[in-house]
């Protein structure tokens, strides 16, 4: 069974850092690229990041670009987030999401962890 | 970027009935080498991650009831459930997985008539 188990969420002050994880158990994890979602209180989705498989290249939503950065260790079968200067309007329920491969391609988001709530407050 | 828009926001459907949800894209999401769309449906309910439902916008993911369907193709797509049951109240999201960044629709909140 594929599951994927995101930890490290909490309450930060702005300005703050915090750095998730994302274990995955129950498939090969170093075939699948990887991403984090995010999800703000009663908002809809929103893309935050992308890994490929070998850990390059990467991609960033612009609201995030320069402070977050997401890596990946294969050997450890999980994905990271570290987000460094937080803002309020980063609070929100963070999920990391496995993506398939077709074509030649990344394609759509096959299984999502239960997410990890992150809270910018002072 | 490629911007996804859902109508309507919020829809109220009775017990047995169609439930219908559209998804525009603000560019085509077809891709012409193997003329498949980049397009997924997402289900939500409260408390829950999203699950999918439909990708290359009309495949049924494994598991899904047959009273969910995907069609459309470019830029205009729809999600359809046939016979509407409790268990189905939840908000839908469509995803273009075309290029990043990846997108999704602002979220189609389906609650029972």
């Amino acid at each position: 069974e594929v599951q994927l188990v995101e930890a490290g969420g909490g309450l930060v002050q702005p300005g703050g850092s915090l750095r998730l994880s994302c274990a995955a158990s129950g498939f090969a994890f170093s075939t699948y690229s990887m991403n984090w979602v995010r999800q703000a209180p009663g908002k809809g989705l929103e893309w935050v990041s992308f890994i490929s498989r070998p850990g390059s290249p990467v991609y960033y939503a612009d609201s995030v670009k320069g402070r977050f950065t997401i890596s990946r260790d294969n050997a450890k079968n999980s994905l990271y987030l570290q987000m460094n200067s937080l803002r309020a309007e980063d609070t929100a329920v963070y999920y990391c999401a496995r993506q398939t491969y077709r074509y030649g391609s990344d394609n759509y988001f096959d299984s999502w962890g239960q997410g990890t709530l992150v809270t910018v407050s002072s | 970027d490629i911007v996804m828009t859902q109508s309507p926001d919020s829809l109220a459907v009775s017990l047995g009935e169609r439930a219908t949800i559209n998804c525009k894209s603000s560019q085509s999401v077809l891709y012409s080498s193997n003329n498949e769309n980049y397009l997924a449906w997402y289900q939500q309910k409260p408390g829950q991650p999203p699950k999918l439902l439909i990708y290359w916008a009309s495949t049924r993911e494994s598991g899904v009831p047959d009273r969910f369907s995907g069609s459309g193709s470019g830029t205009d797509f729809t999600l359809t459930i046939s016979a509407l049951q409790a268990e189905d109240v939840a908000v839908y999201y469509c995803q273009q997985y075309y290029s990043t960044p990846y997108s999704f629709g602002q979220g189609t909140k389906l609650e029972i008539k």
